[in-house]
């Protein structure tokens, strides 16, 4: 089984400029996760999807940050524009349909390593 | 609103010694406990959960964690540890409904050999 596929796995760029990240989760996996995590920090949730619609945003800074899972599969995150507090580790998850075997796990993929300067 | 202590940024122990890394949580209702592990430039692997049943749970590489209501703890622990466990180690909670995973500020765990 195929895991969480994420890219670009580095990014480096400078501050106000724009930057996206995409996210493939498991397939058939109906909510996807965006997760924001600072050295030294727990991951900390920014957006969580079921199928293409948002669960919760509460904790994503919506007037830099936006996120968007059309079709309910892939998943892109987007920081326009990036400051230097936003250099982190970007992980997105994924998660099985309640009901169907190991529906209670995250899996997570590696994470794109945001550096703004 | 769920929430989840790691008391300890660091655990020194000797390779072949037991180690316990430290977790307490608060949530509404019944818990659903995780620990992930993540090794340098990789994502969280998950180690083992806590939903119902059994206090002691098992997981992935000889680890396991004893889920203990009273004390809202959820420690971590394996009898006889080895280098290659030296990692960063994280518990997460969540309730029992369709909410994201809150995790704790994670626990660097370092084997010596």
């Amino acid at each position: 089984e195929a895991g969480v596929a994420q890219s670009p796995r580095y990014k480096i760029i400078e501050k106000r400029q724009s930057v996206a990240f995409w996210c493939n989760p498991i397939s058939g996996h109906a909510t996807l996760y965006w997760y924001q995590q600072i050295l030294g920090q727990g991951p900390k949730l920014l957006i969580q999807f079921q199928n293409n619609g948002v669960v919760d945003d509460s904790q994503l800074p919506k007037d830099r940050f936006s996120a968007e899972r059309l079709k309910g599969v892939d998943s892109t995150l987007k920081i326009q524009p990036a400051k230097l507090e936003d250099s982190a580790v970007y992980l997105c998850a994924s998660r099985q349909p309640p009901g169907q075997g190991k529906d209670n796990e995250q899996f997570f993929g590696p994470g794109t390593r945001l550096t703004v300067l | 609103a769920q929430s989840v202590a790691q008391p300890e940024d660091q655990v020194n122990v000797a390779e072949g010694n037991p180690l316990t890394v430290k977790c307490t949580y608060s949530v509404s209702g019944n818990p659903y406990l995780f620990w992930y592990v993540q090794y340098p430039n990789r994502g969280l692997q998950f180690l083992l959960k806590y939903i119902t049943g059994d206090n002691l749970v098992k997981g992935s590489y000889g680890f396991e964690a004893e889920f203990n209501k009273s004390q809202t703890s959820f420690h971590l622990k394996k009898p006889s540890a080895l280098v290659s466990d030296s990692a960063l180690y994280f518990c997460a909670v969540r309730d029992s409904g369709n909410t994201p995973l809150v995790f704790g500020k994670g626990t660097r765990l370092s084997v010596i050999a």
